[in-house]
């Protein structure tokens, strides 16, 4: 089963604006990955956020962790038309090595 | 190799005939995963390796699906007598357990006609 889920499911903004994409999941976690996916091809990696971690910063990325409620939100500053892709948060669960992924929210940023 | 290699790139078969999907993951991780994700849909967990360990096939949806990992290495995807909503890309990830992040193959497009 799924642990993660985003939404929204879909986004679209304009070339220079701010996305915000949320994640939320059920169970106690080690941490919270966020991935990328292109034209339905395989993830890479953005950014990991352990479970005492409360916000991590990466270049335009700025992701935070909210363990009380079991939800993460990824922000990615000043658009750009590159940056439409898919984007899921993983999360491994504690007492478990697996990593479960959400639906994902498909992000399009309008040149 | 450099990263996660996957293949076929893309499958076509036909309804009810048997497809092999491989992953070659990073030589040195641990841990082995496959994915199947629909047209437009989020990743569905199917089957997970580490180590020695027995793997979680908790995500196998039938009996038609199976996986082995020989040496702790290569990965292998069966599915028997295909059906058309077998279609979907087949993702491999392999990982160094200790940090968790997975890095994925381009996947397999296996079409089922």
């Amino acid at each position: 089963s799924q642990q993660g889920e985003e939404d929204p499911q879909a986004l679209s903004i304009q070339e220079g604006e701010n996305a915000t994409m949320n994640c939320s999941y059920k169970t106690s976690i080690n941490n919270l990955q966020w991935y990328r996916q292109n034209s339905g091809r395989g993830l890479v990696h953005l950014i990991l956020i352990r479970s005492n971690e409360r916000e991590k910063h990466s270049g335009r990325l700025r992701v935070t962790l909210d363990t009380s409620k079991k939800s993460s939100s990824l922000l990615i500053t000043a658009s750009r038309a590159a940056d439409t892709a898919s984007y899921f948060c993983a999360t491994d669960r504690r007492n478990n090595n697996d990593m479960r992924f959400g639906a994902g929210t498909r992000l399009t940023v309008k040149p | 190799g450099a990263g996660v290699s996957q293949s076929p790139s893309n499958k076509v078969t036909e309804k009810g005939k048997d497809v092999e999907l491989r992953c070659d993951p990073i030589s040195g991780h641990t841990a082995l995963y496959w994915y199947r994700q629909s047209l437009g849909q989020g990743l569905e967990f199917l089957i997970y390796f580490q180590g020695n360990s027995a793997p979680d096939k908790s995500g196998l949806p039938s009996d038609r699906f199976s996986a082995e990992r020989t040496g702790g290495s290569v990965s292998t995807l069966t599915i028997q007598r295909t059906q058309q909503e077998d279609s979907a890309v087949y993702l491999c990830a392999s990982t160094n357990s200790a940090r968790n992040i997975q890095y994925f193959g381009a996947g397999t497009r296996l079409s089922v006609l």
